[in-house]
């Protein structure tokens, strides 16, 4: 069965840092692109970012671009999001999710709570 | 980038009626990407169409998708009562950002 479970995020200062992790599972991993996504509370969906599945290819919303880098190990079966420069209107849910160019989201994690306060 | 809206914002109606949910582009998605999810409270969205018309899995026949270009619909042939959430439409052609629309809002009347 597919899953898809993230970590890492928490409370941080305007400017500050975090970094997301999305752990695979049930599925080869190396065969499918990979987003993230985003929902502040009581609003919609954004898609923030994703990455082929060799890791070759990047692309990110212009909101996060330059503050935000997607990578992922194919080895441990990890997908990451590393946030820089957070600014309040990062706080979201981000969820990890099967999918990117030319393919729908079609798995999607839980997500993971990040708050940016001071 | 291009920007999807949907329409209508809320949509009330009683199980058993039909729904018809609309979401437009400002420019023509390429090859039909263009998918539609259902997101319920406290949940994680849930694939539903894709390629514009294809049931992902598990979804049952009474939804069913349509449309290419720019103007693409979501149809919902009989409501049942765990059809009621909010539903989303993306576009995730050739060419990033991969946008969602704002929604529509599908409540029991």
């Amino acid at each position: 069965e597919e899953q898809l479970v993230e970590s890492g995020g928490g409370v941080a200062r305007p400017g500050g840092s975090l970094r997301l992790s999305c752990a695979a599972s049930g599925f080869t991993f190396d065969d499918y692109g990979m987003s993230w996504v985003r929902q502040a509370p009581g609003k919609g969906l954004e898609w923030v970012s994703g990455i082929k599945r060799s890791g070759d290819t990047t692309a990110y919303a212009d909101s996060v671009r330059g503050r935000f880098t997607i990578s992922r190990d194919n080895v441990k079966n990890f997908l990451i999001l590393q946030m820089n420069g957070l600014r309040a209107e990062d706080t979201a849910l981000y969820h990890c999710a099967r999918g990117f160019l030319g393919g729908p989201l079609d798995y999607w994690g839980q997500g993971i709570l990040v708050t940016v306060s001071s | 980038e291009i920007v999807l809206t949907q329409s209508p914002g809320t949509l009330s109606l009683s199980p058993g009626e039909r729904a018809t949910l609309s979401c437009r582009a400002s420019q023509s998605v390429s090859s039909g990407y263009l998918a539609w999810y259902q997101q319920k409270p406290g949940q994680a969205p849930r694939l539903v169409i894709y390629g514009a018309s294809r049931r992902a899995t598990g979804i049952p026949d009474r939804f069913s998708g349509s449309g290419s270009g720019t103007d693409f619909t979501l149809t919902i042939s009989r409501l049942e009562p765990e059809d009621f959430a909010v539903y989303y439409c993306q576009q995730y052609g050739s060419s990033p950002p991969f946008t969602f629309g704002q929604g529509t809002k599908l409540e029991i009347k």
